[in-house]
């Protein structure tokens, strides 16, 4: 089965500048890889996902990029601000095809303002 | 609000007392999920569904957790017998299956179980 690590567990950084949170995964058929934004007190929110046929995907302030080569996916935020500030979940599908997801064990980001 | 919704937001139950949780998914997805997350860790898969259909069961969901979907729209989770290490925060996501690729998971704002 699937297994995720994140890196960092936490994050600070200041209002404008840019965070990047990166994620490796271990099975090299794994094809999907969302990200979720979780403020306190709530569910999950999907920010953006990839799928293996790209490399890149960007979306305003937040891109996510894929190395399928080394197993690794990184979320980049640009011109952060404080209502960025939350625990980014990276995940992946917990086997080839299979849906359920294993997720990273977070990252807590503080944009300091 | 057209999106995943859960009831109770929160729960607070003494051990040995039965509890059971409500998801009503995004409408007309066929995919139905449940986690569970503890303090400062990511989700952890319990079960899911298509349709009326459990598709699978985590080894992490004991024999005292049920869960069922029995008209394919809405799920209940129910959890017998509570323990403390019960408490946690239970998600529900939704997703609609249209191939084979893996589909996109929505989720719901979780129910917050507190065992005392």
């Amino acid at each position: 089965g699937e297994n995720v690590e994140q890196h960092p567990s936490t994050l600070s950084v200041q209002e404008g500048d840019s965070a990047v949170i990166k994620c490796t995964y271990s099975d090299s058929a794994s094809n999907y890889f969302p990200w979720y934004k979780q403020e306190l007190g709530k569910g999950p929110q999907l920010i953006i996902d990839i799928r293996s046929n790209v490399g890149e995907k960007k979306d305003q302030r937040i891109a996510v990029t894929l190395n399928k080569t080394a197993k690794h996916f990184s979320l980049h935020i640009t011109e952060t601000q404080p209502e960025d500030s939350a625990v980014y979940f990276c995940a992946a599908p917990r086997n080839s095809g299979n849906t359920p997801l294993v997720f990273g064990k977070g990252t807590r980001l503080s944009v300091i303002a | 609000d057209t999106g995943v919704s859960q009831n109770p937001r929160h729960k607070i139950t003494k051990r040995g007392q039965n509890v059971t949780f409500r998801c009503d998914p995004i409408s007309e997805h066929n995919r139905l999920y449940w986690y569970r997350q503890t303090l400062g860790q990511g989700p952890e898969f319990l079960t899911y569904f298509q349709n009326e259909a459990q598709l699978e069961k985590s080894r992490l969901l004991s024999d005292r957790f049920s869960a069922e979907r029995p008209k394919g729209s809405f799920s209940t989770l129910e959890i017998q017998r509570t323990e403390q290490g019960d408490s946690a925060m239970y998600l529900c996501a939704s997703s609609l299956r249209v191939s084979a690729s893996t589909d996109t998971q929505y989720f719901g704002p979780g129910t917050r179980l507190t065992v005392l």
